[in-house]
């Protein structure tokens, strides 16, 4: 079981559409990411929060804003999104700080689904 | 030459073999690496830290070859359920550099 938790599994939702992608971990790690999977593709990083401040941003388009409220959540807002948008959207959380040698021990969540129309 | 490099695969072994997958990487001040494991439809999960010039755990072996720039993962007596899609990943030297995925090799045991 992963100690990382995303809500909802599965979201489908029209270009017009306003919704979010939650995430929250308990283990006290104070690294967070946001990575967006397409099928067949590896993992590709889109946001980095360290100490719940916005530390990486890998030029992401803004109808993706991320949002950190405290150490333990992350969520992902998500507006206008295209068709193209539609992947598996990961939440992970690291004990090590972005650049760090733990940073690459990742947690993922088990990802949200989602279908944009 | 790509940041970090694998062999897509599809490796298929039969049960009870071994199989050992390389990854290469460019960044020759890289310090830490990483296989993952991804089964489909699911999420990455960590199957190995290698920080030094190797690790073992069971019958998983990882190797660091600093002078040659790739790493290794040798996996004895395959099991059916030691199929998936496996990733190296890389950090690079300081700073705020994030992780870099390799596309991943599939591996498939066969009974």
């Amino acid at each position: 079981d992963t100690e990382v938790t995303q809500t909802p599994k599965h979201l489908v939702m029209g270009m017009t559409n306003k919704k979010s992608l939650k995430c929250e971990q308990h283990m006290g790690h104070r690294a967070m990411y946001w990575y967006k999977q397409k099928a067949k593709k590896p993992p590709e990083l889109m946001f980095v929060y360290s100490y719940e401040k916005l530390s990486i941003n890998e030029s992401v388009p803004s109808r993706f804003s991320p949002e950190c409220p405290n150490s333990s959540l992350l969520n992902l807002h998500l507006h206008a999104l295209q068709p193209e948008d539609s992947a598996l959207y990961l939440c992970a959380s690291s004990r090590g700080l972005a650049g760090g040698p733990f940073a690459g021990e990742l947690f993922f969540g088990e990802g949200s689904r989602l279908t944009v129309l | 030459r790509k940041e970090v490099e694998q062999d897509p695969g599809p490796f298929n072994v039969p049960e009870g073999a071994t199989v050992a997958f390389n990854c290469t990487y460019s960044n020759s001040a890289s310090q830490s690496f990483f296989w993952y494991r991804q089964d489909c439809r699911k999420e990455p999960k960590l199957l190995m830290s290698v920080y030094s010039s190797g690790n073992e755990d069971g019958r998983f072996t990882a190797q660091l070859n600093r002078a040659s720039q790739y790493i290794s993962l040798l996996i004895r007596d395959s099991k059916l359920s030691d199929s998936a899609t496996y990733l190296c990943v890389v950090i690079g030297s300081g700073g705020n550099t994030p992780l870099v995925f390799g596309k991943g090799t599939r591996l498939s045991v066969i009974a």
